[in-house]
């Protein structure tokens, strides 16, 4: 089966660097995503992990462990505008399965 | 930047009645999917489908569900006798099919709502 966690939600200030964790267990596993929602729009691509390590993209980074189940999502120089949902999925076959999201807000 | 589009944005309907959620994928994309999220939910895959047929279906898709790419550019979800637990944001999403092929770009998504 497949279960993904991540923490259901955090804040954090302008500015700031925040960490969102995420482990999963999967009977199959060919990569890890996150995806950015903000409230009432769709799941924009953010990152893809399939090796173990950090991968930097701008203010954004992601890190991914396959032996312990384990990613985070790291996001630098917080701005008002990351306040939003983020949403850890690992690939499997030919679909994503999400967790349940961690919306973050940020504050001035 | 090429973009998944959804149409119509919003769709309200009787329970029992028949709806098509429209998509048009990326142009150079050859691999399609359905997803949908209940409002406050996860968002929950519904199907893929690739070469004009199903490639993976979850338990969700069941027989009042279907999709068909009836021409070069559209692709469409069909809830034949909708229900009010249908009621949700449908997303379509395509992927390329070379290099990131594991890469899906969501469309806007449509809102149904079933009374």
């Amino acid at each position: 089966g497949q279960n993904i966690d991540q923490p259901t939600e955090m804040t954090a200030t302008e500015g700031a660097i925040v960490q969102i964790n995420c482990t999963y267990q999967t009977s199959g596993f060919n990569g890890l995503f996150w995806y950015q929602q903000h409230a009432g729009e769709a799941p924009t691509f953010l990152s893809y992990n399939v090796l173990d390590g950090l991968e930097e993209k701008g203010r954004f980074s992601s890190f991914l462990s396959r032996s312990k189940g384990y990613s985070y999502l790291l996001l630098k120089e917080l701005q008002m505008k990351d306040s939003a949902s983020y949403l850890c999925a690992t690939y499997n076959t030919d679909k994503l399965i999400f967790g349940t999201g961690t919306r973050l807000q940020v504050f001035p | 930047e090429p973009e998944v589009t959804q149409t119509p944005s919003h769709q309200v309907t009787q329970m029992g009645q028949e709806v098509i959620l429209r998509c048009v994928p990326i142009s150079n994309h050859l691999y399609f999917y359905w997803y949908r999220q209940i409002l406050g939910q996860k968002v929950e895959f519904l199907v893929s489908f690739y070469n004009n047929e199903i490639s993976e279906k979850s338990e969700i898709f069941d027989d009042q569900f279907s999709v068909e790419r009836p021409d070069g550019s559209n692709f469409t979800l069909k809830i034949r006798s909708t229900k009010l637990e249908d009621s949700a944001m449908y997303f379509c999403a395509s992927s390329p099919t070379s290099g990131r092929r594991e890469t899906q770009y969501f469309g806007p998504g449509t809102r149904l709502l079933v009374l």
